[in-house]
């Protein structure tokens, strides 16, 4: 059984830096590309990024580009989204993929102003 | 970045209801397009991929179809459970985008 765990998901200061990791078992983690999406309180979802099975591409929606980071250790089964100068409107819960098909349970990062 | 625009945005139903949900691409997408479920406090479940195809284990009550730039979701017959919030993605081009979702209500 696929299975997907977050976590990471903390309160900081706008300007801040996080990192949210997500632990990966029950498939081959090596071999797929791996997701963010995240859900902003109330509203609705919206991707975030995407790493190739080998980590040497990568894709990112506008708004994070230059600030957040996707990156995974195959050794480790894990994936993880750094995160830096966050803002206020990055405020959301955090999801990690298996090709889009299976989530986990999200992480909530909150950024104060 | 290709916009992905669901109608209606919310609608009312009744249990064994039959239910569409439309999703429009602004420009053409082939059949690269999934849809997903999401109940609150939950994360999305995963529904239909390539538009049309059933993800394993979803209830067949659930169909997909479409191609290009209009698509459609339909659930042959409302049950309890499936009283949520349904999303459509394309996955056709980067950044991928989902609508903006259609909560089902009763």
């Amino acid at each position: 059984e696929v299975q997907l765990v977050e976590s990471g998901g903390d309160l900081v200061q706008s300007g801040g830096s996080l990192r949210v990791s997500c632990a990966a078992s029950g498939f081959t983690f090596r071999s797929d590309w791996m997701d963010w999406v995240r859900q902003a309180p109330g509203k609705g979802l919206e991707w975030v990024a995407n790493i190739s099975p080998d980590g040497g591409e990568a894709n990112y929606v506008d708004s994070v580009k230059g600030r957040f980071t996707i990156s995974r250790d195959n050794a480790k089964n894990s994936l993880y989204l750094q995160m830096n100068t966050l803002r206020a409107e990055d405020t959301a819960v955090y999801y990690c993929s298996r090709t889009l098909v299976n989530w986990g349970q999200g992480s909530l990062v909150t950024v104060s102003s | 970045d290709i916009q992905m625009t669901q109608s209606p945005s919310s609608l009312s139903a009744s249990v064994g209801d039959r239910v569409t949900i439309i999703c429009r691409a602004s420009q053409g997408i082939r059949n690269e397009l999934n849809w997903y479920q999401q109940r609150p406090g939950r994360a999305p479940k995963h529904l239909m991929y390539a538009a049309s195809s059933l993800q394993s284990g979803v209830p067949s009550r659930f169909s997909g179809s479409g191609s290009g730039t209009e698509f459609t979701l339909t659930i042959s017959s409302l049950q309890a459970e499936d009283f949520a919030t349904y999303y459509c993605l394309q996955y056709n081009s980067y950044p991928r985008t989902f609508g903006q979702g259609t909560k089902v209500e009763i």
